[in-house]
């Protein structure tokens, strides 16, 4: 079983829509939790990080179950530039590793 | 802030010849990652360090690899021999501690925007 699980995609919404991606992690232990986003021949770039109360920025809003072990993006009012891969993250507790998954992919059309 | 520079930005060699790829972190962050992210393996951690002495390096796929760290800023990752399965897209990134296994308020991790490299 991978540490962080994620459906690949592809989500295909349209423009306007509210898309929500789950995340799963394997070890209880695990201490921070990210969500990155990766544009096409890009490198990631960090969303957001997710907080134990939830946290919301914009159209953003991260949830942490830590009783289910997964965490959640909600995207509202889906726009075109929306369109990426977006990467779940989690650090092992006692480590400084950031464990990704493989991602989900999302596109948004118009 | 400059952000995690990578050079170069495309490498493209021949089999059997030595790649360096270079990376200067973010300065001021105490770690440094190497990923390799190919379409069917996706972003694979391959070694990382903590104020520059390498910690954990599982995920370097064989001897040909071999990493280091100098000094604060600056940090090399070798293939030697390159083989055309080397072909990937080579991320370096860097992230502040505040302690032992303890991240920082901005903990996050910053990517450079990676090295392509292609071995024909």
């Amino acid at each position: 079983r991978k540490e962080v699980e994620q459906d690949p995609g592809p989500f295909n919404v349209p423009e306007g829509a509210t898309v929500a991606f789950n995340c799963t992690y394997s070890n209880s232990a695990s201490q921070s939790f990210f969500w990155y986003r990766q544009d096409c021949r890009k490198e990631p770039k960090l969303l957001m990080s997710v907080y134990s109360s939830g946290n919301e920025d914009g159209r953003f809003t991260a949830q942490l179950n830590r009783a289910s072990q997964y965490i959640s993006l909600l995207i509202r009012d889906s726009k075109l530039s929306d369109s990426a891969t977006y990467l779940c993250v989690a650090i092992l507790s006692g480590t400084y590793k950031y464990i990704f998954g493989t991602g989900t992919r999302l596109k948004v059309l118009a | 802030d400059a952000g995690v520079i990578q050079s170069p930005r495309h490498e493209v060699t021949e089999m059997g010849q030595e790649v360096t790829l270079r990376c200067k972190p973010i300065s001021g962050h105490n770690s440094l990652f190497w990923y390799r992210q190919t379409m069917m393996r996706g972003l694979e951690l391959l070694i990382y360090f903590n104020n520059n002495v390498p910690i954990d390096d599982s995920g370097m796929p064989e001897d040909r690899f071999s990493a280091k760290m100098p000094n604060a800023s600056f940090s090399t990752l070798k293939i030697q021999p390159s083989e055309p399965r080397d072909s990937a897209v080579y991320f370096c990134a860097s992230s502040l501690w505040s302690g032992l296994f303890r991240l920082a308020a901005d903990g996050s991790q910053y990517f450079g925007p990676g090295t392509r490299l292609t071995v024909l």
